[in-house]
C-alpha cells in the first residue's frame, strides 16, 4: 500500500506565484489533514477535511485554500506565495470513526518562496 | 486556545540513559486523545502511542514507557537505556473527540551521543 502520498516533494516559487500541493491516500480515510511545520514551532494546523466535499479552518488558515472533491484526495493551494509560507508541508489522513489510532502522514514537501 | 506545551526544547544524553520529555496539554473536554510522535532525521513522522482521556493507566513497550496523569494534565515519555537511534525530534499531541484535530507541541529534539 502507498498509505499518504504528497507531491511534489521539494518546490521552489517566486513571490506572488501560485500552486498546489496534492495529497492522496489509498487507505479511504474520512479525515485528512494540511499541516506546515517550523522551526521551533512544531507541526500547525492548516485545514482539515472530516469527508469528501467538505473543508474547515486549523490552526493557521491564512493564505491558503483546500479542496477535497474527491474522498481520497486532498489538495492545499497558495494563491499568492510569500516569504511567510516558506515550511515543510505535511498531509495527513486518519478515520477516528472505524478505531484507526493514530495519523497516518506523508513523506512532506519542502516549499521555499523567495 | 488549548495548548500543548513541551518545555524542552532539546535534550542532549549518553547512551544508555535514562530520559524523560515532558508534556503538558491543556482541554476542557471531558474526552480527548494524546499522542506521540517521533521524527527522526529522515523527516518522517512516526507514531508512538494514542491514550484515551478515560484510560490513566501507564504503558510500557520495550524502552519506551508513559506517564499519563490527569491530574497535571502530563503525559509525559521515558526512554529507558537510550540508544543513539533515539535521536529525534519527539511531538506531543491532543485530539478532541468532536473534530478530531490534532494539536502538536513544539517538539522537543533529543540527541543520544555515544
Amino acid at each position: 500500500n502507498a498509505g499518504v502520498t504528497q507531491t511534489p516533494k521539494f518546490r521552489v516559487l517566486k513571490t506572488g506565484q501560485s500552486m498546489t500541493l496534492l495529497c492522496a491516500q489509498d487507505m479511504n480515510h474520512e479525515y485528512m489533514y494540511w499541516y506546515r511545520q517550523d522551526p521551533g514551532m512544531g507541526l500547525r494546523l492548516i485545514h482539515y477535511s472530516v469527508g469528501e466535499g467538505t473543508t474547515a479552518k486549523g490552526e493557521v488558515p491564512d493564505g491558503y485554500n483546500v479542496s477535497r472533491l474527491k474522498k481520497q484526495n486532498f489538495l492545499l493551494g497558495l494563491e499568492s506565495a510569500a516569504p511567510s509560507q516558506t515550511s515543510v508541508y505535511f498531509c495527513a489522513s486518519t478515520d477516528w470513526d472505524s478505531g484507526v489510532e493514530k495519523l497516518f502522514f506523508g513523506s512532506g514537501t519542502q516549499l521555499s518562496v523567495l | 486556545a488549548q495548548k500543548v506545551t513541551q518545555a524542552q526544547t532539546e535534550i542532549s544524553v549518553v547512551e544508555k540513559e535514562d530520559v524523560t520529555l515532558d508534556c503538558v496539554y491543556e482541554t476542557r473536554d471531558t474526552t480527548y486523545y494524546l499522542f506521540w510522535y517521533k521524527q527522526p532525521p529522515s523527516g518522517e513522522l512516526v507514531f508512538l502511542i494514542r491514550r484515551n482521556s478515560f484510560d490513566e493507566q501507564n504503558e510500557i513497550s520495550g524502552r519506551y514507557s508513559w506517564n499519563f496523569q490527569k491530574s497535571t494534565s502530563s503525559f509525559n515519555f521515558t526512554i529507558t537505556a537510550s540508544q543513539v537511534v533515539d535521536s529525534a525530534v519527539y511531538f506531543c499531541a491532543r485530539a478532541m473527540d468532536s473534530s478530531y484535530k490534532l494539536i502538536f507541541g513544539s517538539g522537543t529534539r533529543l540527541l543520544v551521543r555515544p
